[in-house]
């Protein structure tokens, strides 16, 4: 069965640690996703990969970057966490083709304080 | 800016009664629009999507409706059940980009018994 692991599932840090949010997939996906979930905003895109060491930008970088280093792994990071970054994050993978199906990890509810 | 409008954000339903989550969009270069369901303490995982060349498109008690020329779509959930109590998402892609999703708000379903 697929399967997106996410390292922690509830995580509390300080204003201005720096956040590494671990990702990994076992399905060979060439695709993955990190998005923010916040209550009446739905999922939000903050960036992607399509291939190992590529990344692009989604619709809320800001404060964010990744890192792709192996297939499998997807690394989201928060270089100095604010207080309006106090969300539940979702990674997901997705293989490449015509009717791409997102699979999602169980989220890591981060809270910054 | 909300690309994908859903609504209503929250919905309550007699066991047996019929669910109805609807979404709107403006980008015509959307091609592809599924919907997900997320139970509590798990990511989303795909329930049912649609393409814009059928008007409907239905998997047992799910049924996605789609209107092109009033860039609508939504969901029905017939006989509904308090195992369908969850959160569902509606989204879009664009051909051109990929696995990348945009997700709607978000309609939390309560199925009372």
């Amino acid at each position: 069965d697929v399967k997106v692991t996410q390292s922690s599932r509830y995580l509390v840090k300080r204003t201005g640690e720096k956040v590494f949010l671990e990702c990994v997939q076992d399905m060979d996906h060439e695709n993955m996703f990190w998005y923010r979930q916040d209550p009446g905003l739905g999922l939000r895109l903050i960036y992607f990969s399509y291939d190992v060491k590529m990344k692009e930008k989604g619709d809320i970088p800001e404060g964010y970057s990744v890192s792709r280093e192996k297939k499998e792994r997807f690394s989201l990071i928060l270089e100095s966490a604010s207080t309006n970054q106090t969300s539940m994050y979702l990674c997901a993978s997705a293989t490449t083709g015509t009717n791409e199906k997102l699979f999602f990890g169980s989220g890591t509810q981060l809270s910054v304080l | 800016q909300q690309q994908v409008k859903q609504s209503p954000q929250s919905l309550i339903v007699q066991k047996g009664g019929i669910s109805i989550i609807n979404c709107a969009y403006e980008n015509t270069a959307f091609d592809y629009f599924p919907w997900y369901q997320q139970f509590p303490g798990k990511g989303p995982a795909l329930l049912i999507a649609i393409r814009p060349d059928v008007s409907e498109k239905k998997e047992g008690r799910f049924t996605i409706s789609f209107n092109k020329s009033a860039k609508q779509f939504s969901l029905h959930i017939m006989d509904s059940q308090p195992g369908d109590s969850a959160t569902y998402f509606c989204a879009a892609r664009k051909k051109t980009s990929g696995s990348r999703l945009t997700f709607g708000e978000g309609t939390q379903l309560t199925v009372n018994p």
